[in-house]
């Protein structure tokens, strides 16, 4: 399998439950990220994970956990949600190229989040 | 502040017509400018990248865009849409080697028959 997977790519939760996210790279990537993607609004960086160490956190309330064991998983932990947070949310993989200075991301189709 | 804004939220086009999509940044140094495609249902696909190679830039599926630095854009083009182009567009920068990206709020195009 190649790219970035996601799952589940569906998930109802009530606001009292714990569940997670779960991505996977198979690219060989060094970084990875979480974002949100709600309507009407753009996308929302969560998280950032270079090599194993989380380097960004962009004001993610508690009830967002992230955990990244190594460098093909990353996890989003998900506990006592509110409906608000219904969202698709994306992972993404990238590595650093240094002759072009630039950080390509490459996303998994996401994970759509209903809070109920 | 540095910024990415997308002009339009929503372009329709006439299937064979020109695609122009719309995308200005706001920056004190130089970017380095993404354009992201998103079909329904899946996640965002790299259509092309400006860093600072060349101004005209080619991508996949006839896109292209170029890099402006008096006008601080990044505009999208095709020369003949296809119904196949109907997605959300995505627009993204980063002004820091090796930083996360910021991305616009997307514009969606609509291409008729």
């Amino acid at each position: 399998e190649t790219g970035v997977t996601q799952t589940p790519r569906h998930l109802v939760m009530g606001m009292t439950n714990k569940k997670s996210l779960k991505c996977e790279q198979h690219l060989g990537h060094n970084a990875m990220y979480w974002y949100k993607q709600s309507a009407k609004k753009p996308l929302e960086l969560m998280f950032v994970y270079s090599l194993e160490e989380r380097v960004e956190n962009n004001s993610v309330p508690s009830r967002f956990s992230p955990e990244c064991p190594n460098s093909s998983h990353l996890f989003l932990h998900l506990h006592t949600l509110q409906p608000e947070d219904s969202a698709l949310y994306l992972c993404a993989s990238s590595q650093f190229d240094s002759v072009s200075g630039a950080n390509v991301l490459t996303f998994g189709a996401g994970s759509r989040l209903t809070v109920l | 502040a540095q910024s990415v804004t997308q002009l339009g939220s929503h372009v329709s086009v006439s299937e064979g017509a020109l695609v122009l999509l719309r995308c200005n940044y706001s920056s004190s140094v130089p970017p380095y400018l993404f354009w992201y495609v998103q079909y329904p249902n899946q996640g965002l696909q790299l259509l092309l990248k400006y860093t600072s190679a060349a101004t005209l830039v080619k991508g996949i599926n006839g896109f292209e865009a170029e890099f402006k630095k008096s006008e601080t854009s990044f505009h999208l083009t095709k020369p003949s849409a296809h119904m196949s182009d109907a997605a959300e567009y995505f627009c993204a920068v980063t002004f820091e080697a090796g930083t996360a990206l910021i991305f616009g709020k997307g514009t969606t195009l609509s291409v008729s028959s």
